[in-house]
Formats: C-alpha cells, structure tokens, sequence
C-alpha cells in the first residue's frame, strides 16, 4: 500500500511557466515532507521541505504548501527554467518516534519546453 | 519484486560499537546508492556501486565508514567505531542504469547512537 503517492508520472511545462507538482499521502502520523530532485547522473538532492505545523515553505522559485486537511502537499516552481527538467520525489516522515525513516513516491519526471 | 530491502529498520547503539546496515537491491539492478538523511542536510549520498564495485565514495564522511557489495543482491555499510554524530537515517536505493531517472529507494535504516 503506497503511503506516499505522486499520480503523475510526468509533467510537461513550458519555459517561463509554473510548474506544479503534486504528491499525496494516507499515514497521518507523517509530519514533514520533503522533495527531491534527481538527473539522469546524478542521485537525488534534497529540494525543500516543510513541517506539519506550516503550510507554505517558500525558497526563491520553489515553494512548497500543505494541505493537512485533505493529506495534500504541492511544490510550485516559478518560473520554471530548462535546468529544473528532473525527476521530483516527493518523501514524508514521522519525526516522533514512528522511527520509520522516510517514505517516497515514486517521482514525477518535470520536462520544461523551451 | 519486493523492493529494495533495508535491515535493520531501527538501530540503537552505544558510542564506540560497529554498526553495520544491510541492503539487498531490485534484483537487476546495476546501481546501488547508500544515503544519509539527516534533518539538517537532508539526503547526502555516501557511495554508489555499478556492477558490485564501488564507483565513488567521495561521500563517505570518514574512514570510520565502510560500504562492500560482496555480491549483487547484497551491500553492506559499516560504521566502526560509531560515534553520536553519525545518528541519521541511512538510505539504500537501486536503479536500473546510472542514466535511469527512476530510483527505489527502500525504507531506510534509523540509527541511533548513544
């Protein structure tokens, strides 16, 4: 059973355009999410993250917000440039004693067209 | 497939003891990845293999860690003598091809050292 899921698979954007990712969860016990970022070459770098008490992170072009309510979390990526063309991994952990590390989706591959 | 399997999933240990994690990736795939994820630097990659060997550690934090892939369904990362600092949770994932955007994570490795 998928805790973490990210239902798009890829996302096409336009250059200058926003770019918005999504990923949702089923455990509430999770609170804190992160995204990743992943090239073909590389492994995955951290992105941004937020905890359960917020509901908007903002870092420069990436914003990520919350919905706890409907278990529901974003990153907006505005605006979106050639270089941001990735993998994004949406991860969720419990920071209380779950101790279960973290969860991932499966990731969302973001193509930017120029 | 199961996926990529991490054992133990939580680790408690006392300062100055070995510590040693375990991973057994997709079987075929090519590339396994051992990571460090900690709340303030988030996911760090420590050492990847291609094939059983290792490719790079560059990641590696000191010669207190050690990573072996003895055979490809099998990896192990050690750390002798474990110190405080080195609490985290410790990822494994596996990929298909080093150019593969996609990677499986397993559900990562809580240590704690006391």
């Amino acid at each position: 059973d998928q805790q973490v899921k990210q239902n798009s698979p890829s996302l096409s954007v336009q250059e200058g355009r926003i770019s918005i990712l999504n990923c949702d969860y089923t455990n509430s016990m999770f609170d804190y999410f992160l995204w990743y970022k992943k090239y073909p070459a590389e492994g995955p770098t951290f992105l941004i993250s937020i905890s359960s008490i917020k509901d908007k992170n903002e870092d420069g072009r990436f914003t990520v917000f919350l919905n706890k309510s409907a278990k529901h979390l974003s990153l907006h990526i505005v605006p979106s440039q050639p270089g941001d063309s990735a993998v994004y991994f949406c991860a969720a952990g419990d920071s209380g004693g779950g101790a279960d590390g973290l969860t991932f989706g499966k990731g969302t591959h973001l193509i930017i067209q120029p | 497939d199961a996926g990529v399997i991490q054992s133990p999933r939580h680790e408690v240990t006392e300062m100055g003891q070995e510590v040693t994690l375990r991973c057994k990736p997709i079987s075929g795939h090519d590339y396994l990845f051992w990571y460090r994820q900690t709340m303030m630097r988030g996911l760090e990659l420590l050492i990847y293999f291609n094939n059983n060997v290792p490719i790079d550690d560059s990641g590696m934090p000191e010669d207190r860690f050690s990573a072996k892939m003895p055979n490809a369904s099998f990896s192990t990362l050690k750390i002798q003598p474990s110190e405080p600092r080195d609490s985290a949770v410790y990822f494994c994932a596996s990929s298909l091809s080093w150019g593969s955007t996609e990677a499986f994570f397993g559900q990562g490795t809580r240590l704690t050292v006391v």
